[in-house]
């Protein structure tokens, strides 16, 4: 069964940082790539960022280019997710979502979500 | 990167069929086979309920049913259920190598 536990979310001021994590358990880790994706409180859905199964390519959308890091450690089934430079408006719920099995689809499968707020 | 367009409410009847737009560019809907549906219920995560333009995953009803044209994918539903409200979102994988969601359409059952 399938298990996927965001963590590391909390009230940061903007220009801070924060690091997310997801825990992964049910399937073979190492074997898939991870998206982030983010919902602003009452907004829609947000591509933020994915990783090869083998965290050798990562894509970002432009939104956090430049600020956020995708990571992963396969050793320890966790995908990361490094936020610098946080603004107002990255404050959202943060989803880690593995791809699906055509390589082009994810969400099959969702954490239950961890609440990023940057406020001053 | 700019999101795909789709209406932002819809409503029908109990078992009434409705039908979603998702227009985006050929950089993305018009250029690949991946468009992907999601419905989200108040506070859940959202649920994935097609996948490469007509595939279903396992479980989903099909009831549900997608569909592309150029650079329109759409989502019908058919005998509309009152479970069945909810947000609607679609997303498509793009030419730069990134995905881009619909700004998501609330569905209404009436």
């Amino acid at each position: 069964q399938v298990h996927l536990v965001e963590s590391g979310g909390g009230v940061v001021q903007p220009g801070g940082s924060l690091r997310l994590s997801c825990a992964a358990s049910g399937f073979t880790f190492s074997s898939y790539g991870i998206h982030w994706v983010r919902q602003a409180p009452g907004k829609g859905l947000e591509w933020v960022a994915f990783i090869r199964y083998d965290g050798i390519n990562e894509y970002y959308a432009d939104s956090v280019k430049g600020r956020f890091t995708i990571s992963r450690d396969n050793s320890k089934n966790t995908l990361y997710l490094q936020m610098n430079s946080l603004r107002v408006e990255d404050t959202a719920v943060y989803y880690c979502a593995p791809q699906g099995e055509s390589g082009y689809d994810f969400g099959v499968y969702w954490g239950q979500g961890t609440l990023v707020t940057v406020s001053s | 990167q700019s999101a795909l367009t789709q209406p932002a409410s819809v409503s029908g009847s109990p078992g009434q069929s409705i039908t979603i737009s998702c227009t985006g560019t050929s950089s993305d809907v018009g250029g690949y086979n991946y468009v992907s549906w999601f419905q989200q219920h108040p506070g859940k995560a959202p649920k994935l309920i097609i996948y490469d333009v007509t595939e279903r995953p396992s479980g989903v009803s099909n009831r549900f049913s997608g569909s592309k044209s150029g650079d329109t994918a759409s989502l019908t539903i058919s005998g509309l259920q009152a479970e069945d409200g909810a947000d609607y979102y679609c997303s498509s994988f793009t030419s730069s190598d990134t995905w881009v969601f619909g700004g998501g359409t609330e569905l209404t059952v009436l």
